[in-house]
């Protein structure tokens, strides 16, 4: 079973870079390491994913080391509207996604 | 595009009631899945579909059927309302399932048990 371990909750200022780090240490060889954000009253949204080293979009930069066991979602600069709740996502069977608790982002002016 | 669509927004059942919960995707995508999430808590996988015809059981399925008669449909039986089903009931899809596919969520139902 491919669960996920990361912080409960973070708090951090406006400008700040923010890191989050997720352990999935039973991962499958085939699983990709995914990121969503989800904000009050909202259905999660997709931020990034990756496979393995690093991956970087628009929103943010996933650090994915050698063995995989775990993974770190960057946010550079992060603003008030970054406060949402971040999902590292593990998978059973690749058919069953797994969301966990996730880590409440708190972002102060 | 819509996306993903979900109706009703809001709902209250008294216990023991029945209903159904609408989901509709307009992306062609063969993966579709429903999710309930608790107050302070992550989503719950309930079912999943990866195709027209075909479903199976997430984490939590008891008290949900679920049946998948056209790709654009996957329609969320609540066969006997209890109170532990109060939730924010959420649908989504993708374009085939696995680790590698982004899911596109909908808005969400939010459930009241009586």
């Amino acid at each position: 079973l491919a669960k996920t371990t990361q912080p409960i909750s973070m708090d951090s200022y406006e400008g700040q870079e923010v890191n989050i780090t997720c352990s999935h240490n039973n991962i499958a060889t085939n699983d990709y390491i995914t990121w969503y954000q989800q904000f009050p009253s909202q259905g999660p949204r997709f931020i990034i994913q990756g496979y393995k080293t690093k991956v970087t979009n628009e929103v943010a930069s996933l650090f994915i080391p050698a063995d995989r066991k775990s993974s770190t979602l960057s946010l550079p600069r992060v603003s008030l509207s970054d406060t949402a709740v971040y999902y590292c996502l593990g998978y059973t069977g690749g058919f069953k996604t797994i969301f966990g608790a996730g880590t409440r982002l708190f972002v102060k002016a | 595009n819509a996306g993903v669509t979900q109706t009703p927004k809001f709902q209250v059942l008294k216990t023991g009631q029945s209903m159904t919960l609408q989901c509709a995707q307009d992306m062609n995508h063969e993966y579709m899945s429903w999710y309930r999430q608790d107050p302070g808590m992550g989503l719950r996988l309930i079912h999943y579909s990866v195709g027209a015809g075909i479903t199976d059981q997430g984490e939590v399925p008891n008290g949900y059927n679920v049946s998948r008669s056209t790709t654009e449909d996957f329609p969320l039986r609540l066969l006997s309302a209890a109170p532990s089903q109060t939730s924010v009931y959420f649908c989504a899809s993708s374009q085939t399932s696995g680790s590698v596919n982004e899911q596109f969520f909908g808005p969400g139902t939010r459930l009241t048990v009586l």
